[in-house]
């Protein structure tokens, strides 16, 4: 199954910078199928991005995905108040379907 | 809107089996082409697929739970449930259900349970 790691671990950060997340894969992830959750603290999580670069429906347009092959980013452009949560890539490429161990971006 | 709820007991007791249910308003799982699944997160961890059935009732299993597993549909309740044979503590954790087969969205809130005697 394909491992994909999620760096930093934690990332602290001021409202208003831009948050940098990336998500690697053990193995290429085919037609860069992988996508994108949020999860607050007590919530489910909550799809941001699929197609490495697709925005879900209702999803703010300062929120971006680029990447391909192995190597992905998700990339927050101005941090709100009520985006400080934990970040999780998943691939959906291969079977079965994996997910990172999360990036949580805090409040400097 | 489609909207997903898991039920289910929060405690089990070790060795016997884990069994949830997800309810879905909004859209019929018997129709559409839509598959759903069974996800679950270790305290503080990470998220695991567990497996899926689709519109038609074919399922599909993480090949490290496959042996463990069962995923059913109940179409005129609208539900689909999770059955987890033999757990042990290692299987506690919150389990959510869910629309989709590569992405997923969108997610029931979750219902932790505990393999505890």
């Amino acid at each position: 199954e394909i491992v994909l790691t999620q760096s930093p671990g934690t990332l602290s950060l001021s409202p208003g910078e831009r948050a940098t997340l990336s998500c690697r894969a053990s193995q290429s992830v085919s037609n860069s199928f992988l996508a994108w959750y949020q999860q607050r603290p007590g919530q489910a999580p909550r799809l941001l991005i699929y197609h490495a670069s697709s925005r879900a429906t209702g999803i703010p347009d300062r929120f971006s995905g680029s990447g391909s092959g192995t190597d992905f980013t998700l990339t927050i452009s101005r941090l709100e108040p009520e985006d400080f949560a934990v970040y999780y890539c998943q691939q959906y490429g291969s079977s079965p379907v994996t997910f990172g161990g999360g990036t949580k971006v805090e409040l400097k | 809107q489609v909207q997903l709820q898991e039920s289910g007991p929060g405690l089990v007791k070790p060795s016997q089996t884990l069994s949830l249910t997800c309810t879905v308003s909004g859209a019929s799982i018997s129709s559409g082409g839509y598959y759903w699944s069974w996800i679950r997160q270790h305290p503080g961890k990470g998220l695991e697929w567990i497996g899926n059935i689709n519109y038609r009732g074919t399922t599909d299993y993480n090949p490290s739970l496959k042996s463990r597993v069962t995923i059913s549909g109940e179409t005129s309740e609208n539900q689909f449930s999770l059955r987890l044979s033999s757990v042990t503590a290692a299987d506690t954790a919150v389990y959510y259900c869910a629309r989709g087969i590569t992405w997923f969205d969108p997610w029931g809130q979750g219902t932790l349970v505990t393999v505890s005697s």
